[in-house]
């Protein structure tokens, strides 16, 4: 059974700052890797997905990579905004139907101006 | 199109009455999954629907739990005989099926608390 793990839990950065969520999995024969961001009390909207070929996708600020030998993505955001504060979630899909997935509990992250 | 549309955004009702969930999903989309999502953990998987046919329920999904998607369009998602633990916000997503960019599209969600 596949077993989705974000750390930290919860994390406080300043305005500005670059910084690292990462997610770790326990079956490396993935399909692919999303990331969400949730803000409280709505739905999530995809980030970014990984194919299980490649190593990494960018968005803007953001950059997610993808180890699966090591059963490991990050999620790198630059110049971290106020309004970057919200949940992120990563979520790995049971088998190729990648909607039906197993989700991280998610590492809410707050940037404080 | 506006997204994934969910209805009600919230619904408070009593132990052991009966609620339904409504999930309308971009229009293109064949694909139509539920998740549920309780405070402080990510989403977990109900079911999913492909066009009108439901493809898979999770052990999670009990007896008191069902949900359809007639022609293939908009979905409705019943709890039957309500019970406290069933307080959660219900995740509807919505996808195209296209190898190796499913890429899911998330509704806002409809949050039920029992009391």
């Amino acid at each position: 059974k596949q077993e989705v793990t974000q750390i930290p839990a919860a994390l406080s950065v300043p305005e500005g700052e670059n910084l690292v969520l990462n997610c770790s999995f326990t079956d490396s024969a993935i399909y692919n890797l999303q990331w969400f961001r949730q803000d409280p009390g709505k739905g999530l909207t995809s980030l970014l997905l990984i194919q299980s070929s490649q190593r990494e996708q960018t968005s803007g600020r953001l950059n997610a990579s993808l180890d699966k030998s090591s059963g490991r993505s990050t999620l790198y955001i630059a110049a971290s905004q106020p309004g970057d504060s919200a949940t992120y979630l990563c979520a790995v899909p049971f088998n190729t139907n990648a909607g039906k997935s197993t989700f991280g509990d998610g590492t809410t992250l707050t940037v404080k101006p | 199109d506006t997204g994934v549309s969910q209805d009600p955004r919230h619904k408070i009702t009593k132990r052991g009455q009966n609620v339904t969930f409504r999930c309308d999903p971009i229009s293109e989309h064949n694909r139509l999954y539920w998740y549920r999502q309780t405070l402080g953990q990510g989403p977990e998987f109900l079911t999913y629907f492909q066009n009108e046919a439901q493809l898979e329920k999770s052990r999670l999904l009990s007896d008191r739990f069902s949900a359809e998607r007639p022609k293939g369009s908009f979905s409705t998602l019943e709890i039957q005989r309500t019970e406290q633990g069933d307080s959660a916000m219900y995740l509807c997503a919505s996808s195209l099926d296209v190898s190796g960019a499913n890429v899911l599209t998330f509704g806002a969600g409809s949050r039920l608390t029992v009391l």
